[in-house]
């Protein structure tokens, strides 16, 4: 089936910071999403983002799925962005996503 | 529109004992999907289902059962609780997107 990799696995940030958070595929996908787990454990779609480029107030993110990766952005990071974020691709006949094991990031004040 | 809801929210089980896991969606979709979190991990997929009356294993279906009588309802039994059970289990609906619910925290002592 579908592997989901993502890297790096952990990132400190200072607030105010940039980051880049990667996911790459390695298969064709129909579907790739990016969540947000908070640290009281709740998941948060932020991007459905099968191909291209979508933005979110200081989140951004692209796909390409030609070359099996996408890139979240975020910028000006705050406290409140800690947490673990996850990747997920629909690959397969099944219909089912399969997550990648996530970036833990930590914004220091 | 409550979207998808999960009950318990919390449980904490004995070896050996049985439990059910409630999922319910309002949104009218085909697919719905249970999966497990252990920490520091990402998702594994337990069971899915296509729609009302058919369902299939998903990564890691050892240990548990599921039922779809109804488009709306997801039930996943645990028959005997084991502690590697111990877990947060997230029921999900897709349309385009994936919708979670907050997640079931179980733990078998």
């Amino acid at each position: 089936g579908i592997q989901v990799e993502q890297s790096p696995p952990d990132l400190i940030l200072q607030e105010g910071a940039n980051s880049t958070l990667r996911c790459n595929f390695s298969d064709s996908v129909n579907n790739l999403q990016w969540f947000h787990q908070n640290p009281w454990g709740q998941l948060i779609n932020l991007f459905y983002i099968p191909s291209g480029t979508k933005q979110n107030g200081r989140l951004s993110a692209t796909t390409v799925a030609t070359e099996r990766y996408s890139l979240l952005y975020i910028s000006s990071s705050q406290t409140t962005d800690s947490g673990v974020y996850f990747c997920a691709a629909l690959g397969g006949s099944q219909g089912n996503l399969i997550f990648g094991k996530g970036t833990k990031l930590s914004v220091k004040p | 529109n409550a979207g998808v809801t999960q009950t318990p929210k919390f449980r904490i089980l004995k070896i050996g004992q049985s439990m059910t896991l409630q999922c319910t969606q309002d949104m009218n979709h085909n697919y719905m999907y249970w999966y497990r979190q252990d920490p520091g991990m990402g998702l594994k997929l337990i069971y899915y289902s296509v729609g009302a009356g058919i369902t299939d294993k998903g990564e890691v279906p050892n240990g548990y059962n599921v039922s779809r009588s109804t488009t709306e309802d997801f039930p996943l039994r645990l028959e005997l609780a084991a502690p590697s059970q111990t877990s947060v289990y997230f029921c999900a609906t897709p349309q385009g997107e994936l919708f979670f619910g907050e997640g079931s925290r179980l733990t078998v002592l």
